[in-house]
């Protein structure tokens, strides 16, 4: 499968607990993004990552959050003692470059989400 | 900022017709349509990237109206298939980043 690949799909926490969750971006991709999808809500961005670059973290919560996109291995999106508002799906997406370029046709392709529940 | 879609939903019978609206209050770089399916990852259908253009996906179609910061989605002769929630990405600087924000969503909803 050569898509966008995350997991665990599906999360229970305690609150208090630790959540990681993981995203390999698409083959030849090497741009991370993440959302969080509230229920009945759209995507809000989170955080833009490049190799070992964190490019835009202008979504992310300031405190319990951080993301980390290392040379090797998956994106990771970590949330610290989490709350019951952390409920919620968490998708990853990818792009082959950065989305300027004059004619850029570059778009963003989302993984399938994980479903983060905290009780 | 978010845009703003309209209408929030449809309900349609198969082979009508449905558009649906995003605008933004910012001047936009691109504008970008996903479908989502419930439980699934949103689906990319197209990219409009120039003030006036138009794209075409089988009968699905959209316009882009930069100077109005305005897109619309146009879904002719509904199938079935067509049903779920459509989300518009509008991309404009963000620290030169161009990253996509999504609105709330149109949820469509097509019966036999």
């Amino acid at each position: 499968n050569a898509g966008v690949m995350q997991n665990p799909r599906h999360l229970v926490r305690r609150r208090g607990q630790e959540a990681r969750l993981r995203c390999s971006p698409m083959k030849g991709h090497s741009h991370v993004y993440w959302y969080r999808q509230l229920p009945e809500e759209g995507l809000k961005f989170m955080v833009y990552l490049q190799k070992e670059n964190i490019i835009d973290e202008s979504g992310m919560p300031k405190e319990r959050f951080s993301a980390e996109f290392p040379k090797e291995g998956p994106s990771i999106l970590r949330i610290q003692q989490v709350v019951r508002g952390d409920s919620a799906a968490y998708f990853c997406a990818s792009s082959p470059a950065d989305l300027t370029g004059v004619g850029s046709g570059n778009t963003i392709y989302f993984g399938e989400g994980s479903w983060l529940t905290v009780v | 900022q978010q845009p703003v879609q309209s209408p929030q939903a449809v309900i349609l019978r198969e082979g009508e017709d449905a558009v649906i609206n995003c605008s933004s209050s910012k001047a936009l770089y691109s504008v970008h349509w996903y479908r989502q399916k419930h439980g699934e990852a949103p689906v990319f259908l197209m990219i409009l990237l120039k003030g006036g253009e138009q794209k075409g996906h089988e009968k699905i179609s959209a316009s882009f109206n930069e100077k109005k910061q305005q897109s619309s989605l146009y879904l002719t002769a509904s199938q079935l298939s067509y049903s779920g929630t459509y989300f518009c990405g509008t991309a404009s600087s963000s620290g030169g980043s161009y990253i996509p924000t999504f609105g709330r969503g149109t949820s469509l909803i097509v019966h036999p």
